[in-house]
């Protein structure tokens, strides 16, 4: 079975643009979660989304923003970048309704200038 | 708010003796816990989970402990062995309230000697 896979793996940006990174989930997995990963801060949760919606939602801006298509690949959206949003960001997915055991992909490492 | 905490950045072991990594957490509600580890330019991967009704579970050399009255969980290898050499990272999730909605520590790195 193929992993998770993001893309692109690596961005470099401007300070205002905004930036759409994409994630395909394994096989059959519905669930799909966001994490950002900054040096010091551990993995921040995003967002997840299960079946095309949004089931849970952290504490960032609403400039960072989510959806998932009906074949379970989700993207993720930043607007208006700012220096701080200089990030690894992973995604993770997980089978079924109740499965806790995320798997997660090499992430895209999201420079800001 | 970092609900979770993992208050050692860094720990070096020697191969074969046992490594101990920890993780304290401030929420009562959380009553699912994960242990990743993490390579350089991979992403986590899922090592071993307990839930709050258990106090212990084992896989192979790994085995987490829970102590819910301390609010804090530990992850055992035994014995240790240089390919253990990474991030680890523990999180916690309130299943009932925030499914699949996890707090991750910032991580602790394991340097395993030979």
């Amino acid at each position: 079975k193929a992993g998770v896979t993001q893309t692109p793996r690596y961005l470099i940006k401007t300070r205002g643009q905004q930036v759409t990174l994409s994630c395909s989930p394994i096989s059959g997995h519905r669930s799909v979660s966001w994490y950002q990963q900054t040096p010091g801060q551990g993995l921040q949760f995003l967002f997840e989304y299960f079946s095309e919606t949004q089931r849970n939602k952290g504490n960032f801006p609403g400039r960072f923003s989510g959806r998932q298509f009906s074949n379970s690949r989700s993207e993720m959206n930043v607007s208006t970048l700012e220096l701080g949003d200089s990030a690894l960001y992973l995604c993770a997915s997980s089978g079924g309704e109740l499965s806790y055991e995320q798997y997660f992909g090499p992430g895209t490492r999201l420079t800001v200038t | 708010d970092q609900q979770v905490k993992q208050n050692s950045p860094s720990l070096s072991v020697q191969e074969g003796r046992i490594s101990i990594l920890n993780c304290d957490y401030t929420n009562s509600m959380f009553d699912y816990f994960l242990w990743y580890k993490k390579y350089p330019a991979e992403g986590p991967t899922f090592l071993i989970s307990i839930s709050s009704i258990k106090d212990k579970n084992e896989d192979g050399r790994f085995t987490v402990f829970l102590n819910k009255s301390a609010k804090h969980l530990s992850l055992h290898i035994v014995p240790s062995q240089p390919g253990d050499s990474a991030v680890y990272f523990c999180a916690a999730s309130a299943s009932l309230y925030n499914f699949n909605k996890f707090y991750f520590g910032s991580g602790t790195k394991l340097n395993v000697k030979p």
